[in-house]
């Protein structure tokens, strides 16, 4: 069975700082690994995803995330906080090929000031 | 191109009572799936269409819900009779087969169940 792991519900930085969002997995074959995140009232919006190619991965909105096989993790990052970044982020992530029924984390809450 | 789509966006109901909930996905989209968030847990999967047909329904918690997809478009989950644990915000998404090695799932607002 595979899980996920999100160290933070909470996560809160200054406008221009460094965000860093931290997920583990756990999986028995080689995963699919995804970011979404969710504003106010709405779905959730992908950010990126891992899908076995490189193992630096950008997405939307200067966000990245890193896939290391030796740690389980794929950590999302991003240089500089804005204040629209403000939301919560899942990490997910899949085994199946073709089509992926996604096991979510817990959710973190980025909290961004001025 | 309209996204995903659910109605209602909240509803609060009393125990015992029934609700339907309603998930249009995007245009063309075979894979649709139900996914559930209990306050204060992680998104759960429910269940997987691929056109009509239930593909995998693992994640359904019980008999009491029912998962329908007529024709292959809009999907309906109704939750009979509704019980206090069935609170929380259900999820609809959709996604087409040959993206790559797995699909994008596209996801809606999400309907907010209260049971009260």
């Amino acid at each position: 069975a595979q899980s996920v792991t999100q160290l933070g519900s909470h996560v809160s930085v200054s406008e221009g700082a460094l965000v860093l969002l931290r997920c583990n997995y756990s999986s028995s074959v080689p995963p699919y690994l995804f970011w979404y995140v969710q504003y106010p009232n709405q779905g959730l919006q992908l950010l990126l995803k891992y899908t076995s190619a490189a193992t630096l991965v950008k997405g939307i909105n200067g966000f990245e995330a890193e896939f290391k096989k030796s740690e389980t993790s794929f950590h999302l990052t991003k240089p500089s906080a804005h204040m629209s970044d403000a939301a919560e982020y899942f990490c997910a992530v899949s085994d199946t090929p073709g089509y992926s029924t996604l096991t979510f984390g817990k959710g973190t809450m980025l909290l961004v000031s001025p | 191109e309209a996204g995903v789509t659910q109605f209602p966006s909240h509803s609060v109901i009393e125990k015992g009572q029934t609700v339907t909930l309603r998930c249009d996905p995007i245009s063309g989209h075979d894979n649709l799936y139900w996914y559930r968030r209990v306050m204060g847990k992680e998104i759960k999967f429910l269940l997987h269409f691929v056109k009509e047909s239930k593909q995998d329904e693992s994640g359904m918690p019980n008999n009491r819900f029912l998962a329908e997809r007529t024709g292959g478009t809009y999907s309906t989950l109704k939750v009979q009779p509704a019980e206090l644990e069935d609170s929380g915000v259900y999820f609809c998404a959709s996604s087409q087969p040959g993206e790559g090695p797995t699909d994008t799932q596209y996801f809606g607002p999400g309907t907010r169940l209260t049971v009260l």
